[in-house]
C-alpha cells in the first residue's frame, strides 16, 4: 500500500519560513492536499491540488510537488500557525485515501 | 454556508454496533463524494470509507465487512453502520466532503466520539 512520510516536528522563529516535507513513491504524479488542525478543532484545507489555495488561506502558505516530495512552506511564520500538518493523496491503484504521519509545527 | 453535523457516537461494548450520521446542508449534496476520517486521541488522520456521488463504495482494509457506507440524497444524510466494534475503533470520526474539482476534503464535520469499551 501507498505510504506518505513526513517528519514528526517542524520549529521555527516566529517571521521565518517553514517547510513542511510529504515523501512518497513518485508522489509527483499525485494530487496532494495539506490540512491544519489545531487542538481540539476538525482539520482545515490549506492546500489543494498540490498548489491550490482555498478561500480565505493566506497566500503565506503555498504548496509544491516534485519527484518524491511534496511540501507546505509556510512564510513569515506566527504563533498563529502552530498546529499539526498532515499530507493527503488518493492512491488509485487500491482504491483508497492516504494521509501522512503527521508533522507538529511548534513556533520557538 | 456549508454544514457537516455528525450524530449517533458514544459508548459501545466491544462486538456492538453503531450508526452514525452526517447531515450536510448549505450545497448540493447528491453531487459531491463524501468519506468518513477518524482519528484515535494524540494520534494521526486515519481514512475509514469513501460514497461516490454514484454510489461506489470504498473501504479500509480494517473495517471492511463490518462498516458500511451509504447516503440519502433525499435527506441530504452520510450514514456509517459499524458493526463487530473493537476496542481498536475507539476515535473522534469526522465525516468529509470531497471537492468537486481535486478530491481533497474541503469541510469537515466537527466529529463525533465512538468509545467501544466493557
Amino acid at each position: 500500500s501507498y505510504v506518505l512520510i513526513q517528519p514528526p516536528s517542524v520549529s521555527v522563529a516566529p517571521g521565518q519560513t517553514a517547510s513542511i516535507t510529504c515523501g512518497g513513491n513518485n508522489i509527483g504524479s499525485k494530487s496532494v492536499h495539506w490540512y491544519q488542525q489545531k487542538p481540539g478543532q476538525a482539520p482545515v484545507m490549506v492546500v489543494y491540488g498540490n498548489r491550490g489555495r482555498p478561500s480565505g488561506i493566506p497566500e503565506r502558505m503555498s504548496g509544491s510537488n516534485s519527484g518524491n516530495t511534496a511540501t507546505l512552506t509556510i512564510s513569515r511564520v506566527d504563533a498563529g500557525d502552530e498546529a499539526d500538518y498532515y499530507c493527503q493523496v488518493w492512491d488509485s491503484s487500491s482504491d483508497h485515501v492516504v494521509f501522512g504521519g503527521g508533522t507538529k509545527l511548534t513556533v520557538l | 454556508e456549508v454544514q457537516l453535523v455528525e450524530s449517533g457516537g458514544g459508548l459501545v461494548q466491544p462486538g456492538g454496533s453503531l450508526r452514525l450520521s452526517c447531515a450536510a446542508s448549505g450545497f448540493t449534496f447528491s453531487s459531491h463524494d463524501m468519506h468518513w476520517v477518524r482519528q484515535v486521541t494524540g494520534e494521526g488522520l486515519e481514512w475509514v470509507s469513501g460514497i461516490g456521488s454514484a454510489g461506489a463504495t470504498y473501504y479500509l482494509g480494517s473495517v471492511k465487512g463490518r462498516f458500511t457506507i451509504s447516503r440519502e440524497n433525499a435527506k441530504n444524510s452520510l450514514y456509517l453502520q459499524m458493526n463487530s466494534l473493537r476496542a481498536g475503533d475507539t476515535a473522534v470520526y469526522y465525516c468529509a466532503r470531497v471537492q468537486l474539482d481535486y478530491g481533497g476534503y474541503d469541510f469537515w464535520g466537527q466529529g463525533i466520539l465512538v468509545t467501544v469499551s466493557s
